[in-house]
């Protein structure tokens, strides 16, 4: 059964900073999808980055970008010049390639971003 | 506007007493899925359908039915609510096979359920 690990439960950050979280799964698959997702106080859950595993290439949006090695089995969130809106939980996610015939999203347990000002 | 309805957005009840927790989806997505969440725990994955009358068990099943009758709508039932299932619930759809792309899930607001 695959299974994502986010060992840092709780992280800080000066805003203007630079900082990563770290994901790490385990799984025999070899297609699938990560996620980051992010929940701000609000609760609500909004994807921050995808990355599909057959692509070596990094996947980047605005300030957000991933580490994803594959055979490390890591995929690891960097933030750049940290704003006080990036407070929020932040969670890992895997799931197996449709074709498959698995269906399930498999989560971390998150790690929750604070901001320094 | 694209998006996925839950309601209620929160609920106390006591235990035994039947709930019926709804989710709605506007974008046609064939898959849809039910999540708590739970401090520590991160989400995890309840039920999740496929498509109309395709269902099948998450992570977390037990004490939960669902029910996927029509395309848009999959609510979660809680039978006999137990205080153990107090939590956040969240229901989520995706597209699925090629047209699906990354198949990134679309999230609804959130349940918070409290049971006594």
């Amino acid at each position: 059964a695959q299974t994502v690990t986010q060992s840092q439960p709780e992280m800080s950050v000066q805003e203007a900073e630079t900082v990563t979280l770290s994901c790490t799964y385990d799984t025999s698959e070899s297609d699938y999808y990560l996620f980051w997702y992010k929940q701000p106080p609000s609760r609500q859950m909004i994807l921050v980055i995808r990355q599909e595993a057959y692509k070596q290439q990094n996947a980047t949006e605005n300030r957000f970008s991933v580490n994803f090695q594959k055979a490390a089995k890591s995929f690891s969130l960097k933030i750049s010049d940290s704003q006080l809106g990036d407070a929020a939980m932040y969670f890992c996610a895997y799931r197996s390639a449709f074709t498959s015939g698995t269906y399930k999203y498999i989560f971390g347990t998150g790690t929750r971003l604070k901001v320094l000002a | 506007e694209a998006q996925v309805t839950q309601n209620p957005r929160y609920l106390i009840t006591v235990t035994g007493k039947k709930l019926t927790v709804t989710c709605s989806q506007n974008m046609n997505h064939e898959y849809m899925s039910w999540y708590r969440q739970d401090p520590g725990l991160g989400l995890r994955q309840i039920y999740y359908s496929m498509n109309v009358e395709v269902t099948d068990k998450g992570d977390v099943p037990e004490g939960y039915k669902v029910s996927r009758k029509e395309k848009r709508n999959f609510p979660l039932i809680l039978e006999s609510p137990s205080p153990n299932q107090t939590s956040l619930y969240f229901c989520a759809s995706s597209l699925r096979g090629l047209a699906g792309g990354f198949g990134e899930l679309f999230f609804g607001e959130g349940s918070r359920l409290t049971v006594l």
